[in-house]
């Protein structure tokens, strides 16, 4: 069973645009991770949202987590060829890292 | 430097044969994961060792048997490999939320 779902599962786009990716789920976490992966690398963590609303910056980066903790979406302004990857959400239902469920990825390419 | 270091890094081997991939981390966490990263990218936890003792066990065939000689490793020993086993396998550790991953292992089994 997918718990997260993300969309869409491809993006490709210009140097420049701003892009959203989105990650669904029917389930509540009380934290939500978001992840790049780099071809041949392990994924390396960009952020963790723990609060219902909370918002997130990091540089050219928007990270947002649902009201109901259910959903989150990354916001990339002005993407550059540095920003492709795969980038990965991960729930967690606890208050650690013990159990986390990851969605279903998004592979973005940037050409420039 | 290495956080958390794998090896190997790739492993092509045959139907049927033993073999081990092995994990190290060096940033004092006490919970350590071993992951499955299957063709399309879809990542799930296989096993969790807290302080060298098994949490979590997912649906995982028993073939698959992970060891924690010490709270820095966990290795992973799988038996009568099978062609359904060719994946990426990451090591991974934590001490809070955020999870530290290895580069992973390759394995394709032919």
């Amino acid at each position: 069973t997918q718990l997260l779902e993300q969309s869409p599962q491809f993006l490709s786009i210009q140097e420049g645009e701003n892009l959203t990716v989105y990650c669904n789920s029917s389930s509540v976490f009380s934290s939500l991770q978001w992840y790049r992966q780099e071809p041949g690398e392990g994924p390396v963590l960009l952020v963790t949202v723990v609060t219902g609303g909370e918002v997130k910056k990091l540089k050219r980066l928007t990270f947002q987590f649902g009201d109901a903790r259910k959903d989150s979406s990354l916001h990339i302004t002005a993407a550059q060829p540095g920003d492709t990857g795969l980038y990965l959400c991960a729930g967690a239902r606890d208050s650690g890292a013990n159990n986390l469920f990851f969605g279903t990825g998004t592979r973005l390419t940037v050409i420039p | 430097d290495t956080a958390v270091s794998q090896t190997p890094k790739y492993l092509v081997t045959q139907m049927g044969n033993d073999k081990s991939i092995k994990c190290e981390q060096n940033l004092g966490h006490d919970t350590m994961y071993w992951y499955k990263q299957d063709s399309k990218k879809f990542l799930k936890i296989m096993f969790s060792y807290n302080n060298k003792e098994l949490i979590i066990n997912e649906t995982v065939p028993n073939r698959f048997s992970p060891k924690s000689p010490d709270k820095a490793h966990l290795n992973l020993h799988i038996n009568s490999l099978e062609l359904g086993d060719s994946a990426v396998y990451f090591c991974a550790s934590s001490q809070a939320r955020g999870i530290t991953f290895g580069s992973g292992t390759r394995l394709t089994v032919v």
